[in-house]
């Protein structure tokens, strides 16, 4: 079966630009999590979506945003991009309520 | 506010010996928790997980053990193996009770398995 997979795997914009990334779960799986890690916050939850709907959200600006098509794949946006934006955005999917998420490689972005 | 807490940064072991790696939590509404793995520019890699209706659960090597009193779990690694080496992320959620799949991460420890 094959894993998670991230588009793209490097990016690089510059501020005020924006920017999206996009992640194909693994098949059968239907609940997808944005995760943003930096090497100051660690590893932190940015949304998950099931079934198309986003079920929870953390601490960040309306900047991200993200959305979840019927075939589960989700994307991943965030607008008027600042230096801090710069961090590697993780994709994760599981089959739901009480099941381990498995994460993708990731997408490097660097705002310049 | 750190609701999941790694105190080691970095942790040594020999090969062939016992890594044990901590970690602390102080919301008691968590019921699953998780370890992962991670290597440099991938992303996280599943090892274990245990519910809070249980305090050990074991896979191969691998053996987590979760202390709800003191809000306390611990990832024991037997034998440790250079292959080994890697930064290990402690993870929580409330997702056993239905509705969300938000993993709260520790900071990570950096084990190096020394041959």
């Amino acid at each position: 079966k094959a894993g998670v997979t991230q588009t793209p795997r490097y990016l690089i914009k510059t501020r005020g630009q924006q920017v999206t990334l996009s992640c194909s779960p693994i098949s059968g799986h239907r609940s997808v999590s944005w995760y943003q890690q930096t090497p100051g916050q660690g590893l932190q939850f940015l949304f998950e979506y099931f079934s198309e709907t986003q079920r929870n959200k953390g601490n960040f600006p309306g900047r991200f945003s993200g959305r979840q098509f019927s075939n589960s794949r989700s994307e991943m946006n965030v607008s008027t991009l600042e230096l801090g934006d710069s961090a590697l955005y993780l994709c994760a999917s599981s089959l739901g309520a009480g099941s381990e998420q498995y994460f993708g490689p990731g997408t490097r972005l660097t705002v310049t | 506010d750190q609701q999941v807490k790694q105190n080691s940064p970095s942790l040594s072991v020999q090969e062939g010996r016992i890594s044990i790696l901590n970690c602390d939590y102080t919301n008691s509404m968590f019921d699953y928790f998780l370890w992962y793995k991670k290597y440099p520019a991938e992303g996280p890699t599943f090892l274990i997980s245990i519910s809070s209706i249980k305090d050990k659960n074991e896979d191969g090597r691998f053996t987590v053990f979760l202390n709800k009193s003191a809000k306390h779990l611990s990832l024991h690694i037997v034998p440790s193996q250079p292959g080994d080496s890697a930064v290990y992320f402690c993870a929580a959620s409330t997702g056993s009770q239905g509705g969300s799949e938000k993993l709260v991460f520790g900071k990570g420890t950096k084990l190096t398995v020394n041959p």
